[in-house]
């Protein structure tokens, strides 16, 4: 299993209120993606990175910033949490010069109330 | 722009019975493809994968092939099990591999039930 961390697992916060979640990876990979998944809309990419500062958007980054300082470690940053991302948010991680499969975290169920 | 189209369920089948998810893609010239699977409460584990044409990736009894003329990669297993419950996810390269644009195309997943 590729080395890949979430933390936290389970959060519940208030509307209103940041939230920064965690992705942590032991595998030196260089391409990091933040996705959520929610029922009846698969899964959407929120933020990619393709290296250390180097990030971009996916299709549903509004609301979301993600910071890459080393390599190991992809932050998602909810400025200001609303319940419309409530939601279970997973990271993934990718290698170039492979054939671009992707492994991914064990995921973190966020709620906002 | 690069899309992919799996066959909606949920499917139901009984144990020992022969499993097809349809999986059809558009995409840019020819990118690998991947299943995924996601059992409950878990993240998305990569089941199997093609990278060119006729290419047939297997795991754990599912196959699939790469047919580039029908731009299809279906799922299949001979004999489903219980354990077999998941979503599975077809899911085709997109972007151009020579840039920072390396990103998989996502479809909404098909649920399986397998009953005893």
């Amino acid at each position: 299993d590729a080395g890949i961390t979430q933390s936290p697992r389970h959060k519940v916060t208030e509307t209103g209120t940041p939230v920064t979640l965690r992705c942590h990876q032991t595998e030196n990979h260089r391409y990091m993606y933040w996705y959520r998944q929610d029922p009846g809309h698969g899964l959407r990419l929120i933020h990619y990175s393709y290296g250390v500062k180097d990030t971009d958007k996916g299709e549903v980054s509004d609301g979301y910033s993600v910071s890459r300082s080393k390599t190991e470690d992809f932050l998602l940053t909810l400025e200001s949490a609303t319940s419309s991302q409530t939601s279970v948010y997973f990271c993934a991680i990718s290698r170039p010069g492979g054939s671009d499969e992707q492994y991914f975290g064990p995921g973190t169920r966020l709620t906002v109330t | 722009g690069d899309s992919v189209t799996q066959m909606e369920g949920p499917v139901t089948l009984s144990e020992e019975a022969f499993l097809t998810i349809n999986c059809t893609y558009t995409a840019t010239g020819y990118p690998s493809l991947f299943w995924y699977v996601q059992y409950p409460g878990e993240g998305l584990q990569l089941l199997l994968k093609a990278t060119k044409a006729d290419d047939k990736g297997s795991n754990k009894g599912f196959e699939a092939t790469y047919r580039k003329e029908t731009t299809s990669f279906h799922l299949e297993k001979g004999s489903v099990q219980v354990s077999d419950s998941a979503v599975y996810f077809c899911a085709p390269g997109g972007g151009s591999l020579a840039g920072n644009n390396r990103k998989l195309i996502w479809g909404l997943g098909t649920s399986l039930a397998v009953n005893p």
